[in-house]
């Protein structure tokens, strides 16, 4: 049992290229997450998946997209990457949906750092 | 604007001592308050959860002291270890909307042996 996984570790990209991080659990969690975390910033809420076939914008979506695969696979594609989306990404998942009224613990990935030159 | 206000942002405390990492909000529809604890090069993990029905939540030597008046929560940890060295996350959440779950800046723990 792996958990949450994602690829690559690190990636480094120049201004303009594009990338797709993959991210998969395999505990048979409904809902998946993808979050930045920068200094001094906390995680922010990028994107999130309720369930397989629905997704949905969180506080930080612009210049991101998402991808719910099958219900083990979350992926998050950057189609031009600037200097800004720098950072640590992580992917986590959760049994029930986020509005499910009960204590929602997230499980975590091990996180991508992106660098954006 | 951070709709969570995490303190201290760095915090060293001897063996054996008592670590307080305090966190405050501003929107009373929150809901559940989660603690998280994440160690260098890894994801955060889920340490400790409160609601706002109860005022502490006591799990080994983590403790959560909530304060619905003054919207303010913190997490203490007790007889804090090396072990205990790593960032830890305040975060809240309402259940309806999940665009509303916010982390704080977190708080970098470091116990002294």
């Amino acid at each position: 049992n792996a958990g949450v996984t994602q690829t690559p570790k690190f990636q480094v990209l120049k201004t303009g290229q594009s990338m797709t991080l993959q991210c998969a659990q395999d505990m048979n969690h409904n809902s998946m997450y993808w979050y930045r975390q920068d200094p001094g910033m906390g995680l922010r809420l990028i994107y999130y998946s309720a369930s397989e076939g629905t997704t949905d914008k969180g506080e930080v979506p612009n210049g991101y997209n998402v991808s719910r695969l099958n219900k083990r696979e979350f992926s998050l594609r950057l189609e031009s990457a600037a200097p800004s989306q720098t950072s640590v990404y992580f992917c986590a998942s959760s049994v029930h949906p986020p509005w499910a009224g009960v204590g929602n613990e997230q499980y975590f990935g091990p996180g991508t750092r992106l660098t954006v030159t | 604007q951070q709709q969570v206000k995490q303190s201290p942002q760095s915090l060293i405390v001897q063996k054996g001592g008592i670590s307080i990492i305090n966190c405050a909000y501003e929107n009373t529809a929150f809901d559940y308050f989660p603690w998280y604890q994440q160690f260098p090069g890894k994801g955060p993990a889920l340490l400790i959860a409160i609601r706002p029905d109860v005022s502490e939540k006591k799990e080994g030597r983590f403790t959560i002291s909530f304060n619905k008046s003054a919207k303010q929560f913190s997490l203490h940890i007790m007889d804090s270890q090396p072990g205990d060295s790593a960032t830890y996350f305040c975060a809240a959440s309402y259940g309806n909307n999940f665009n509303k779950f916010y982390f704080g800046s977190g708080t970098k723990l470091n116990v002294k042996p």
